[in-house]
């Protein structure tokens, strides 16, 4: 069974506002990624933070990572047109397997 | 540099049949996996491989197999399809715990 869980599954708003995804697993990882997929492509890497790191950032996107609570939330800044897309989280329990959240599915109205 | 390219982009096969999807990476990288995307349930690991001649299984490995010759190619082998393996799949390669690097997709059909 998959092991990350995304919340909400589906969020809708206007072009200007701010995006938060969230994420939530079961066990301790090794780091957690984000990933986006625009309808029917192949995923592409956003950002990897790691387990010893609270926050980072890239571009318009900042990831929190709290793993006393087992979570990790994704703010998209200031939201295009561009930015709606299914966007996963994923992350490395052990060594060798990334293992994927169920997603959530961004629609940014313009 | 082409990346991850798999082959074919579409496929539709009748219950029964067996069909290799290729997947090849141009990056050197150790890591290779393929997983299915079913609606709703995001993306789940089917085999995976850390180097060539190691492969292991992933979530959802049952009605297929997989092999690892070399460090670029990683086939995925479906040995008699049925149509709860109606699916996109998708391949990907990485360093170790690194970002994954995916191909397009394949879109697979079983009647």
């Amino acid at each position: 069974s998959q092991q990350g869980e995304e919340d909400p599954q589906a969020l809708s708003i206007q072009e200007g506002e701010n995006a938060t995804m969230n994420c939530s697993y079961k066990t301790s990882i090794n780091n957690l990624q984000w990933y986006r997929q625009n309808s029917g492509r192949g995923l592409v890497h956003l950002i990897l933070i790691r387990s010893n790191e609270r926050e980072k950032h890239s571009g318009r996107l900042r990831v929190t990572l709290d793993t006393s609570k087992k979570s990790s939330s994704l703010l998209i800044t200031a939201s295009r047109a561009a930015d709606t897309a299914s966007y996963f989280c994923a992350m490395y329990f052990g060594n060798e397997k990334l293992t994927f959240g169920t997603g959530t599915r961004l629609t940014i109205i313009p | 540099n082409a990346g991850v390219t798999q082959t074919p982009k579409f496929q539709v096969l009748k219950t029964g049949q067996s069909m290799t999807l290729q997947c090849a990476q141009d990056m050197n990288h150790e890591y290779m996996s393929w997983y299915r995307q079913d609606p709703g349930m995001g993306l789940r690991l089917i085999h995976y491989s850390v180097g060539a001649g190691i492969t292991d299984q992933g979530e959802v490995p049952n009605g297929y197999n997989v092999s690892r010759s070399t460090t670029e190619d990683f086939p995925l082998r479906l040995l008699s399809a049925a149509p709860s393996q109606t699916s996109v799949y998708f391949c990907a390669s990485s360093w170790a715990l690194g970002e994954l690097f995916f191909g397009e997709g394949s879109r697979l059909t079983v009647l």
